[in-house]
This record gives C-alpha cells, sequence and structure tokens, in this order.
C-alpha cells in the first residue's frame, strides 16, 4: 500500500470554525490531491499540488485553501466551516500529471454542525 | 469537462458469474484510465492502470479494456466471489486530474 496518512480520520465542528485536514506521504510524489466524495456527486477534486509551493485549483474549490510547504505534507483548510462541506475528504498522490497511478488515503469524514 | 458515465449503477449476480461493468466518458483525449475498488467507509483501491496506448489490461481475475476512440472501458470480473461486492470507480486521466463516474455497486450473492 502507498504511504497516504490523513489526519484526522473522524471530525465534527460547528458552523464558521476552520478546519485544517492533514495529508502525509512518505512516496515522495511530486502531485498531491484534494477530493470530496458526496452521495450523488461522486469524487470532485478541491485542490491539487504538483510541487512545493505549486498548487491550482480544481472544480470545487469555493471555500477551501491549500497549502504545500514540504513534499510530504499537504493540508487543505476550510476557513470558515459551513453545512455544504459535510463530506468525506480523500487526498490522493501520484508520481506524474497525467500518466502516474493514483493511490488515495484511507479518507478524513467531516461533519459540519 | 470531462463527465464519466458508468452502467450499470447497481448490480447483484451469483456467485460465479462474470461481471461485466461499463464506463463511457466524453473526452477522448486522456493519457491513461484507472479502475478503482472502494469498499463502504474506505477508500479507494487501484485495481488496474490502462495506458492510452494499450487496448487492455489484466491482473488475476480482472481484465480491464480501453477504446480511447469511442470514448469507452470495460472492466471484467471472471467468476465473481462474495469479496468482491464493492462499488467499482472508473476514472480517465487527463488535463492534470482524474475524472469520476459515480460507480458501480456491485453485490455478488453466495
Amino acid at each position: 500500500d502507498a504511504g497516504i496518512t490523513q489526519s484526522p480520520r473522524h471530525k465534527v465542528t460547528e458552523t464558521g470554525t476552520p478546519v485544517t485536514l492533514r495529508c502525509h506521504q512518505t512516496e515522495n510524489h511530486r502531485y498531491m490531491y484534494w477530493y470530496r466524495q458526496d452521495p450523488g456527486h461522486g469524487l470532485r477534486l478541491i485542490h491539487y499540488s504538483y510541487g512545493v509551493k505549486d498548487t491550482d485549483k480544481g472544480e470545487v474549490s469555493d471555500g477551501y485553501s491549500v497549502s504545500r510547504s514540504k513534499t510530504e505534507d499537504f493540508l487543505l483548510t476550510l476557513e470558515s466551516a459551513t453545512s455544504s462541506q459535510t463530506s468525506v475528504y480523500f487526498c490522493a498522490i501520484s508520481s506524474g500529471p497525467n500518466t502516474g497511478e493514483l493511490f488515495f488515503g484511507e479518507g478524513s469524514r467531516l461533519t459540519v454542525l | 469537462k470531462q463527465e464519466v458515465t458508468q452502467i450499470p449503477a447497481a448490480l447483484s449476480v451469483p456467485e460465479g458469474e462474470n461481471l461485466v461493468l461499463n464506463c463511457s466518458f466524453t473526452d477522448s483525449a486522456i493519457y491513461n484510465l484507472q479502475w478503482f475498488r472502494q469498499d463502504p467507509g474506505k477508500g479507494l483501491t487501484s485495481l488496474l492502470l490502462i495506458q492510452s496506448s494499450q487496448r487492455e489490461q489484466t491482473s488475476g481475475r480482472l481484465n480491464a479494456s480501453l477504446d480511447k476512440s469511442s470514448g469507452r472501458s470495460t472492466l471484467y470480473i471472471a467468476a465473481s466471489q462474495p469479496g468482491d461486492s464493492a462499488t467499482y470507480l472508473c476514472a480517465p486521466h487527463g488535463n492534470n486530474r482524474l475524472a469520476f463516474g459515480k460507480g458501480n455497486q456491485v453485490v455478488v450473492i453466495p
């Protein structure tokens, strides 16, 4: 299994509070991704990173920010959580932008009350 | 924007039958296509990666085909087992990202 660790795995928070999810990899892969998975929508890309300090938006990036200060860590921040951000968040890593195989973490379940 | 459709959305089969899961996508400009398995409450496990230059890829009882020009991929699972019960997702890869279908939810009945 690819070395991907997400933390926390479960979190319950209140509307308006900031939340940070962490993805840590031990594979030294250049590309890292954050997806959210919701019933009826499938998996949707939030943000991705193609190197340290290099990030770009996905299809559902509003309300989210990311940071990557080290190759191994990719942080997803909800500045002010809303109930619509209740979801399961998955981190993924890849060695290449278009040809590398993607490997996923176990997910972080976030509930915003 | 890449649109991915997986048919059927759900199916139940008796143990031992072969499974055929279909995936279609709208943008044929892809570099590869990946099939995943997801068990309830778990992450995605990569099953097969087919490069755009390949027609098919095999791993054990699994075989995936790719027809890039027509925007189709099929996952075949031979001699299904109850442990194959899961949701299967296909994801064509292009434009620096994967696009996902909503999956084929499979139940194999003992």
